[in-house]
């Protein structure tokens, strides 16, 4: 079955970028998307087809897939980015990364 | 945007069964996949499966074939998973999720609207 690996955690300074990856086998043939979950909350779309963001995201939020990695990238990241990041594509099902814990210190 | 709602907490026995509802509010229902997406405490998300309501067709992950059974009303705009044989480590929130694109398979490359969770817990 198709895996996707995300580092388990991220750690950034306020003002600092962050960038997230996201492997997997020809991920950059599939489109990617990721989530942000802050604790207690349900998921929030924060990129979506690899790099849209939907309405209401700030621009800080971007996205890239090529090859094996897909990557979220928070420029200027604050401290109300702190959360839990995932990715997720389509293989024959939907299939989440593990998660990514993003610390801002 | 469309809002999902789910219904509340449960607690059931080893063996039960769970029904969860999700119904649907200020946007489009029938023709969009509708998923459902579990999360364990502490853990990471997993997709159960989707369902297209005006389609009435169903994919399920291969995980929950054969235990998860999600149907859907066009006319209540809501969405149900059925999960049976509950075990101690089904105990998650369980989350439906709108896939915005139309179309007649579930193919959801991304979610735009989340329900709110609803707490399943299965303990003796």
């Amino acid at each position: 079955s198709y895996e996707l690996t995300q580092p388990p955690s991220v750690s950034v300074s306020p003002g600092q970028p962050a960038s997230i990856t996201c492997s997997g086998d020809k991920l950059g043939d599939k489109y990617a998307c990721w989530y942000q979950q802050k604790p207690g909350q349900s998921p929030v779309l924060v990129i979506y087809q690899d790099y849209k963001r939907p309405s209401g995201i700030p621009e800080r939020f971007s996205g890239s897939n090529s090859g094996n990695t897909a990557t979220l990238t928070i420029s200027g990241t604050q401290a109300m980015d702190e959360a839990d990041y995932y990715c997720q594509a389509w293989d024959s099902g939907v299939v989440f990364g593990g998660g990514t814990k993003l610390t801002v210190l | 945007q469309v809002q999902l709602v789910q219904s509340g907490a449960e607690v059931k026995k080893p063996g039960s069964s769970v029904k969860v509802s999700c119904k649907a509010s200020g946007g489009t229902f029938s023709s969009n996949a509708i998923s459902w997406v579990r999360q364990a405490p502490g853990q990471g998300l997993e997709w159960m499966g989707g369902i297209i309501p005006i389609f009435g067709t169903a994919s399920y992950a291969q995980k929950f074939q054969g235990r998860v059974t999600m149907t859907a009303g066009e006319s209540t705009s809501t969405a149900y998973m059925e999960l049976s044989s509950l075990r101690s480590d089904d105990t998650a929130i369980y989350y439906c999720a709108r896939d915005p694109q139309g179309g007649t398979t579930v193919t959801s490359y991304y979610f735009d609207s989340w329900g709110q969770g609803t707490l399943v817990t299965v303990s003796s």
